[in-house]
């Protein structure tokens, strides 16, 4: 069955990384354009980042700088790399599977600063 | 920085249709997108590029975009389609997500 798996989240300080991954199963990953988007406790749905198959990538205001997305083929993986954190940043986040077609979610992993 | 706007919420009765609109400048040049969440739950998508149904979706699912306006469309509204609905487009390079709608069936 096709799906993707985040995993990482937790509790950190102010200031401090956290490295989410999403596993991907089922499809061909390395074919697929990856996003994160988060989604704060009782808010609305945000961007956080993309990334091409080919490695084009584009992040949000409020995370350039202090994000970096990337991916590992070979591994059938998407990476969030976070630093400097804020408490602006406690969302649950999920990978998100394609560009022009986003079916597939995974079940987010939530992370609280 | 580009907005998409929605209604805070929407109520219909069951078996009625439902309307949910996403508004932006010049959407109509954009491909706009629909997801279904219900609490506690990962967004499902529900239109792509403005008309087209992922498969799986019932029928009753319908979009269309125009001028600054995309609609989600939803007729014979079953309580099981209850819960937050998102527009989203992408614009210079980023991802723009609508504020949301909630749609109650009651």
């Amino acid at each position: 069955e096709a799906q993707l798996v985040e995993s990482g989240g937790g509790l950190v300080q102010p200031g401090g990384s956290l490295r989410l991954s999403c596993a991907a199963f089922g499809f061909t990953f390395s074919s697929y354009e990856m996003n994160w988007v988060r989604q704060a406790p009782g808010k609305g749905l945000e961007w956080v980042s993309y990334i091409s198959s080919s490695g084009l990538i584009y992040y949000a205001e409020s995370v350039k700088g202090r994000f970096t997305i990337s991916r590992d083929n070979a591994k059938n993986s998407l990476y969030l790399q976070m630093n400097n954190l804020r408490a602006e940043d406690t969302a649950l986040y999920y990978c998100v599977r394609d560009r022009l077609v986003p079916d597939m979610w995974g079940q987010g992993t939530m992370v609280t600063v | 920085s580009y907005e998409l706007t929605q209604t805070l919420s929407v109520s219909v009765s069951p078996g009625q249709t439902a309307f949910i609109t996403c508004s932006g400048h010049g959407l109509e040049n954009k491909y706009t997108c629909w997801f279904h969440q219900k609490p506690g739950q990962s967004p499902v998508l529900v239109i792509y590029q403005d008309n087209r149904r992922p498969s799986g979706i019932p029928e009753r699912f319908s979009g269309s975009n125009s001028g600054n306006t995309a609609t989600l469309t939803i007729s014979g509204t079953q309580t099981m389609d209850e819960g937050d609905y998102y527009c989203q487009a992408w614009d210079n390079n980023a991802v723009i997500f609508g504020g949301g709608t909630k749609l109650t069936v009651l």
